[in-house]
């Protein structure tokens, strides 16, 4: 189907460990972007990409980084994982003409857990 | 304060409306947007209105886009138990390029 699929589903973590999330879109969208969704948080923005070869920050960024592999693919990596990453994330892609955005389609999500 | 405003729960019976609102800062936006989230699962964009518009429909969904207020609803006519879910309003990004920024989202209960 086509669509936005991330891996893993789910991990468990130790503080300190590392992992990258991985996303990868179908549908030739130019922008992608990762969210972490917490408890009485809503979604925050932690890093986007508005097209291939750039990136940048969004409101979350600490402790996290991001690559641009390819239109495809947009990964998330946690240098040294801390409790307060537990979360769900989640990838998303969007097509944007002029700089509008048409509207994402989101993954199914990562559900994070530090310990 | 918050770019984008939600109430944080709504409660309606079996075939009766829901209105769940939302207000919002950025007046530049272009398009406002409506997102559902079943639990366990990311979110589905359920519709979105053009910000020259006041009103679309679609089926058993009513948007209305009051700009003079940026103030924004979705109305389901005729609320099944399949309806409910976390229904998220987003707006345009103010900092962010394309992105959108969300509300905390609505949890919408239905009972039968």
């Amino acid at each position: 189907n086509a669509g936005v699929t991330q891996t893993p589903k789910f991990q468990v973590l130790k503080t300190g460990q590392s992992m990258t999330l991985q996303c990868a879109q179908d549908m030739n969208h130019n922008s992608m972007y990762w969210y972490r969704q917490d408890p009485g948080m809503g979604l925050r923005l932690i890093y986007y990409s508005a097209s291939e070869g750039t990136t940048d920050k969004g409101e979350v960024p600490n402790g996290y980084n991001v690559s641009r592999l390819n239109k495809r693919e947009f990964s998330l990596r946690l240098e040294s994982a801390a409790p307060s990453q537990t979360s769900v994330y989640f990838c998303a892609s969007s097509e944007a003409y002029g700089g509008v955005n048409r509207g994402y389609t989101f993954g199914s999500g990562t559900r994070l857990t530090v310990v | 304060g918050e770019d984008v405003e939600q109430s944080l729960f709504l409660s309606v019976r079996e075939g009766d409306s829901s209105v769940i609102n939302c207000t919002y800062t950025d007046s530049s936006s272009t398009y406002l947007y409506w997102y559902k989230q079943e639990p366990g699962a990311g979110l589905q964009l359920l519709t979105y209105i053009f910000s020259n518009m006041d009103m679309k429909q679609d089926q058993r969904l009513t948007v209305l886009l009051n700009k003079k207020d940026k103030h924004l609803s979705l109305r389901i006519a005729d609320t099944q138990t399949g309806d409910s879910a976390i229904y998220f309003c987003a707006d345009s990004h103010p900092q962010a390029g394309t992105a959108l920024i969300f509300g905390k989202g609505t949890t919408l209960s239905v009972s039968s």
